[in-house]
């Protein structure tokens, strides 16, 4: 059975920094193309960056240069660190398997983002 | 890259067929054989419910049907149940390495 566990929302300060895990089981990380996605409070889905499984990474216009995709592959985990953090960026961030076909979702990890 | 374009709500009773479309550009849903269509009922995760315009993941019922014409995919829901009740979500990949969504749709069975 597939399941990504995230990890590591809360409650942050404007330009603060916040680092999200996706723990996997049932699929390993280094074989599939992984994705972030969020969802702002009553909004729909946006996605937000993708690591391929041959360690490319590609991010959304309004995140990069300010969240880093990566994974560790011995913990077959997934991670988001997030910088610069913005009251725009307040939303659930869940993990998923894939980019163009995203079959396996988390259960999500509420971040916000506010003084 | 703009999100695809979904009308806010669609309804139907029980046992009706309804369509949800998701229209962007060539640069995404003409462009790509990668429509995807999600399902979400509130406050739970997405659920993938077409693939690749037509496909079904294992497990989802055959009244759930993808197609695509031009730059405009559709999502048709056959036999209308009550737990067909939900938002749902299109996707398109884009090239590049990035996926965008569409603004969904929520889903009434009257």
């Amino acid at each position: 059975e597939v399941q990504l566990v995230e990890s590591g929302g809360g409650l942050v300060q404007p330009g603060g920094s916040l680092r999200l895990s996706c723990v996997v089981s049932g699929l390993t990380v280094r074989s599939n193309d992984m994705s972030w996605v969020r969802q702002a409070p009553g909004k729909g889905l946006q996605w937000v960056a993708a690591i391929y499984s041959g360690g490319d990474t590609y991010y959304a216009d309004s995140v990069r240069g300010r969240f880093t995709i990566s994974r560790d592959i011995s913990k077959n985990t997934l991670y988001l660190q997030m910088n610069s953090l913005r009251p725009e960026d307040t939303a659930v961030y869940y993990c998923a398997r894939g980019l163009a076909n995203l079959n396996y979702w988390g259960q999500g990890t509420l971040v916000t983002v506010s003084s | 890259q703009s999100a695809l374009t979904q009308p806010p709500s669609a309804s139907g009773s029980p046992g009706q067929s309804v369509t949800i479309s998701c229209t962007g550009t060539s640069s995404d849903v003409g462009g790509y054989n990668y429509v995807s269509w999600f399902q979400q009922h509130p406050g739970k995760a997405p659920k993938l419910m077409i693939y690749e315009v037509t496909k079904r993941p294992s497990g989802v019922p055959d009244r759930f049907s993808g197609s695509k014409s031009g730059n405009t995919a559709s999502l048709t829901v056959s036999g209308l149940q009550a737990e067909d009740e939900a938002d749902y979500y299109c996707s398109s990949y884009v090239g590049s390495g990035h996926v965008v969504f569409g603004g969904g749709t929520k889903l009434t069975v009257l």
